[in-house]
């Protein structure tokens, strides 16, 4: 069974700053793939980045990228510069290779962005 | 365009009424998800339609009956359903189920209350 944990309930940060929501998770599959995603308060689940289990570089998609750490079972999201817009609840998803239509969420994070 | 659709926005409804939630996809995925999300908390897989068959159902009551008419479009039928039922129905959709971590992509969710 997979599972993901989220220990940060909220994070505040200032614009500009930059930022990283924990995500460790946990699975006995040799091949998965891990997800981060956004969602405002209109209720859109916003698909961010995604790390492949075996992807030896680590993921980057503008102004996020992921800090995967295999040995640790982490896959903290970066954001670099953060700006007001990015205030929103984030996930992070796991889904195994061989199962792959059922996508794992952790209990997400609320981050807050001020001026 | 990786743009999923749904309709209604917002849906209230009495526990009598019958009622149907729309989704639609023209990314020409295989794969189309029903998740409900209860305030606060992550979304719950509900159902999985892979290549217009139901293949996941996370043992749903029968007063949600999903109907997959095509490839790009993926309803939600609601009968007799109690308040507890009230929550934000998200629909997503994947490229190619079975192949791989597979990044679902979400529409913006239907607001559903029952009285």
């Amino acid at each position: 069974a997979q599972k993901i944990t989220q220990t940060q309930p909220g994070m505040f940060v200032q614009e500009k700053e930059a930022v990283t929501l924990d995500c460790t998770y946990d699975t006995s599959d040799p091949s998965y793939g891990l997800f981060w995603y956004k969602q405002p308060s209109s209720g859109e689940m916003i698909f961010l980045i995604y790390q492949g289990s075996y992807d030896q570089q680590n993921a980057t998609e503008g102004r996020y990228s992921l800090n995967f750490q295999k040995a640790r079972k982490s896959a903290n999201l970066v954001i670099s510069a953060s700006q007001l817009g990015d205030s929103a609840m984030y996930f992070c998803a796991t889904v195994a290779f061989y199962n792959t239509d059922k996508l794992i969420f952790g209990t997400g994070t609320r981050l807050q962005v001020f001026p | 365009d990786t743009e999923v659709t749904q309709t209604p926005k917002h849906l209230v409804m009495g526990m009598t009424n019958k009622k149907s939630l729309k989704c639609e996809q023209h990314m020409g995925h295989r794969a189309m998800y029903w998740y409900k999300q209860k305030a606060k908390k992550p979304p719950e897989l509900m159902f999985v339609y892979s290549y217009e068959k139901l293949s996941i159902n996370e043992s749903v009551p029968s007063r949600f009956s999903p109907e997959c008419p095509n490839s790009s479009l993926l309803n939600l039928h609601l009968h007799a359903l109690q308040p507890e039922d009230s929550a934000l129905y998200l629909c997503a959709s994947s490229q190619e189920p079975g192949q791989g971590a597979d990044t679902q992509y979400f529409g913006p969710g239907t607001r559903l209350t029952v009285l």
